[in-house]
């Protein structure tokens, strides 16, 4: 079945280090998405990608870099890691059929603490 | 500018029904999501409404009215399995991104 990894799933990494949080699709989606989800924030979107080579900035993207080099990978890097940081973080994808209403497929979430 | 609202938190009783309402602005409507996340997981995707009326889907259903910024999710027979938040989202036109509500936790009781 196709779906979409998140790795690692939990990670404790120290303040002012470079952390990449990886997510692979195989649905061949055109589109994906990071979002991270704090308490009382709901989801908000960092970055975002409508193919390759193709990278965007969501409403929450300082810190935070992607690349987009194939379909299937849109690596998330914290460029110095910072405890705002701290988030549990997810990966999602669609594809661009508006027949399917562009639906969004979301990763199992990778859990950061910076510490 | 675009905002979605939506209920932080309701209770409801294992076997009745319940109705969680969102309300939207935004510049450009191109569709409604609801999405389910249990704690500690993933958000799923519930149900999707582009046309106004009802999308029934087993014991959930969703309402939207375009003219009213507002939508609904309606649950059934509810089980303690639908403890959880569920979230609303809407697209704007010309956009693949979705805009999110904070989320409604949904306290189920026996």
């Amino acid at each position: 079945d196709a779906e979409i990894t998140q790795s690692p799933r939990h990670k404790i990494t120290e303040t002012g280090r470079q952390v990449t949080l990886a997510c692979h699709q195989t649905w061949n989606h055109n589109n994906m998405f990071w979002y991270r989800q704090d308490l009382g924030h709901g989801l908000r979107l960092i970055h975002y990608s409508y193919g390759v080579q193709d990278t965007n900035k969501g409403e929450v993207s300082d810190g935070y870099s992607v690349s987009r080099s194939n379909t299937e990978d849109l690596p998330l890097t914290l460029e110095s890691a910072a405890s705002s940081q701290t988030s549990v973080y997810f990966c999602a994808s669609s594809d661009q059929a508006a027949t399917s209403g562009n639906t969004i497929y979301f990763g199992e979430g990778s859990w950061l603490t910076v510490v | 500018g675009q905002n979605i609202d939506q209920p932080t938190e309701m209770t409801a009783t294992e076997g009745a029904i319940v109705q969680i309402n969102c309300t939207y602005q935004t510049s450009g409507f191109n569709g409604l999501f609801w999405y389910q996340q249990h704690a500690g997981e993933a958000p799923t995707f519930l149900s999707y409404n582009v046309l106004d009326g009802l999308e029934e889907k087993g014991r959930f259903s969703s309402f939207l009215s375009r003219s009213k910024g507002y939508s609904y999710l309606l649950l059934k027979e509810l089980q303690m399995k639908d403890s959880a938040s569920y979230l609303c989202a809407v697209r704007a036109w010309g956009n693949y991104q979705l805009i999110w509500g904070a989320g409604t936790k949904l306290i189920i009781k026996p």
